[in-house]
Formats: structure tokens, C-alpha cells, sequence
């Protein structure tokens, strides 16, 4: 089945530097989704963006699709320890299936 | 507060024994999931239910069963014919189909004693 799968699985940057995560699908998309995940907690829905959309941006985030190499990335400016957290893509296929990747660890360090 | 809880946060199961996990939302969204997660690993779907009683099974769903009684009300039960039950469960809703946003619960530790 289709599955988005992050890049890296593991990021750590310095405080006030910019991550930037990238996620590849395999099929087309309705839209893409970006979640965070916090260690043992529940994932937090950050920026969903159509498949008709190239770009979207909320706060310190900003998101990008490329339909044409099935790719999105997340990027988060300026980052903070409390950034911290894994950071899951998830794609909806025309089944309208959400279906998750492996996720990428990043770590902010102060 | 609007929200989805899920109780209890750890749950232990010994060998052979049927456990029940809850999960209950007062956003007044129609679908509710089931997701299992492993170490380090992503989510997989165990179930969903769009509308209440229905429900139907997602890409793990042997050795689970679930209901869906009330919209509010999403129960899990992890069975003994699920054989490697340790894991994190987390459960979700939406406004709509499953592509849509998805809002997620706490989540339950599963551990065998």
C-alpha cells in the first residue's frame, strides 16, 4: 500500500537553526498531512496541505507539495527545544485511506 | 474542554486475557480510528468507524475487535488471539472521511505481564 516515508529518520540541529524534513509517496494524493508527536503522547495535527496547493504556511512552519515528484517538505524556522518531538507525514490516497510514515526524530539542542 | 480521552494511560494484560481499551470524544465527529504504534515505528490502522454501528477493519485487525454503540464511544478490545499486543494505541477522530484532519487522544500503553 502507499506510504509516505520521511527523510531523515533523525535530525539534530542547534537552537534557532532551521529543520527541514522531507516526506515521498508512492501514489496520487487527495492532500498530505503533517503531524507532530511529542514522546508518549498523541500526535498533534500541524499543516494539511491539497494536492492542488504548492505551498502553505502556519507560524514558524512552512510547507511545500511537488505532485510531480510525489515529495512534500516541512520546515520549521527559527527552531526551539520545544520543537523537540518526532514528525509524521501521512498521505490520503484516492481510497481516502490515511496512512502514516515511520516519522522523523528531530532534537533541538539548546 | 472539547476532546478525545482515552483511558486508562497504562494498562497491564496477562496471557490469555481479553483487555478493553477506551476511547471517548465530545467534538461530535462522525469517525473515529484505531491506530496501533510500535517502538520508533509509525501509525497502523487497526479500525475505523464512520458512523455509528459500523465499523470496519483497518490493515491489523486480526486479534481486535471493536464497537461503536454510541458516537461518542470507541472501545478496543485487544483479545488473546492477538499475540503480540505490546504497543502504544491511539485513538482519533474526524469531521469526515479518513483523509481529512485527524484529532488524537493521549493514547494507551499496552504492556504483557
Amino acid at each position: 500500500s502507499q506510504q509516505g516515508e520521511e527523510d531523515p529518520q533523525a535530525l539534530s540541529i542547534q537552537e534557532g537553526e532551521n529543520a527541514t524534513m522531507n516526506c515521498s509517496y508512492k501514489t496520487s494524493i487527495n492532500n498530505l498531512q503533517w503531524y507532530r508527536q511529542n514522546s508518549g503522547r498523541g500526535l498533534v495535527h500541524l499543516i494539511l496541505i491539497r494536492s492542488n496547493e504548492r505551498e502553505k504556511h502556519s507560524g514558524r512552519l512552512r510547507v511545500t507539495l511537488d505532485t510531480s515528484k510525489k515529495s512534500s517538505s516541512l520546515l520549521i524556522t527559527a527552531s526551539r527545544a520545544a520543537d523537540t518531538a518526532s514528525y509524521f507525514c501521512a498521505t490520503d490516497d484516492k481510497a481516502q485511506k490515511l496512512v502514516f510514515g515511520q516519522g522523523t526524530r528531530l532534537t533541538i539542542n539548546p | 474542554d472539547g476532546g478525545i480521552t482515552q483511558s486508562p494511560k497504562y494498562l497491564f494484560r496477562k496471557e490469555g486475557q481479553n483487555v478493553t481499551l477506551s476511547c471517548e470524544q465530545n467534538l461530535n465527529h462522525d469517525a473515529m480510528y484505531w491506530y496501533r504504534q510500535d517502538p520508533g515505528q509509525g501509525l497502523r490502522l487497526i479500525y475505523y468507524s464512520q458512523i455509528v454501528n459500523d465499523f470496519q477493519k483497518g490493515d491489523i485487525a486480526e486479534g481486535y475487535s471493536v464497537s461503536r454503540e454510541k458516537k461518542e464511544s470507541f472501545p478496543l478490545t485487544v483479545t488473546s488471539a492477538q499475540k503480540n499486543p505490546t504497543a502504544f494505541y491511539l485513538c482519533a477522530s474526524s469531521w469526515g472521511p479518513q483523509g481529512e484532519t485527524q484529532y488524537f487522544g493521549p493514547g494507551t500503553r499496552l504492556l504483557v505481564l
